[in-house]
């Protein structure tokens, strides 16, 4: 089956720098992988997502980037502000019928 | 506005007690899953279902079972709970198309003491 590894487990950045989360996935029929962001004691939310004909997708300060050959994908985050601070999940999906595997999940904070 | 909702957000239970978490998607999806949440574990996947009474194990399905009797619903079953299933119990649901998104509940905090 599908295993989504998710690195870093945490990751702290000064308000306005860049951050970076990065997932791999095992599954080469993996096709579509969507970025979740869960707020201190909320459900988790779609934030962003791809789909494995697409190389990068851009949505004002956040990104995606898929990389299929080398099986991993990474969400950008530009001008991090204190909101952005939370727990992202990465996961990976056949569509369909398929179960949606997720990664571990990265805490990120931003420093005022 | 998709809504899936989880009956109860707070539970209490005592060791060997069945539990029932509920949970109810008012948007026709046909695949819907239950994950538990645990610190540094991520979401793990206990079960999922495609369609109503159709139920598939996910990564962690030991001492766990499923309900799936109407489209709208579907329940989680602990058969006798134990103290390490104290966990956050997530239930999302989604369209069957490849792509779509997964929208969750709230969650139900379960504690077993």
């Amino acid at each position: 089956g599908e295993n989504v590894e998710q690195h870093p487990s945490t990751l702290s950045v000064q308000e306005g720098d860049s951050a970076v989360i990065k997932c791999t996935y095992s599954d080469s029929a993996s096709n579509y992988f969507p970025w979740y962001k869960q707020e201190l004691g909320k459900r988790p939310q779609l934030i962003i997502d791809i789909r494995s004909n697409v190389g990068e997708k851009k949505d004002q300060r956040i990104a995606v980037t898929l990389n299929k050959t080398a099986k991993h994908f990474s969400l950008h985050i530009t001008e991090t502000q204190p909101e952005d601070s939370a727990v992202y999940f990465c996961a990976a999906s056949r569509g369909g019928y398929q179960k949606v595997t997720f990664g571990t999940g990265t805490k990120l904070q931003v420093i005022p | 506005d998709v809504k899936v909702t989880q009956s109860s957000r707070y539970l209490v239970k005592r060791t060997g007690e069945k539990v029932f978490l509920e949970c109810v998607q008012d948007m026709d999806h046909e695949n819907m899953f239950w994950y538990r949440q645990d610190p540094g574990l991520g979401l793990r996947l206990i079960y999922f279902s495609y369609d109503v009474k159709m139920k598939e194990k996910g990564d962690i399905p030991e001492g766990y079972s499923v309900s799936r009797e109407k489209k709208e619903r579907f329940s989680l079953i602990l058969e006798s709970a134990s103290t390490n299933q104290t966990s956050m119990y997530l239930c999302a649901s989604r369209d069957r198309g490849s792509g779509n998104t997964i929208y969750f509940g709230e969650g139900s905090w379960l504690t077993v003491v």
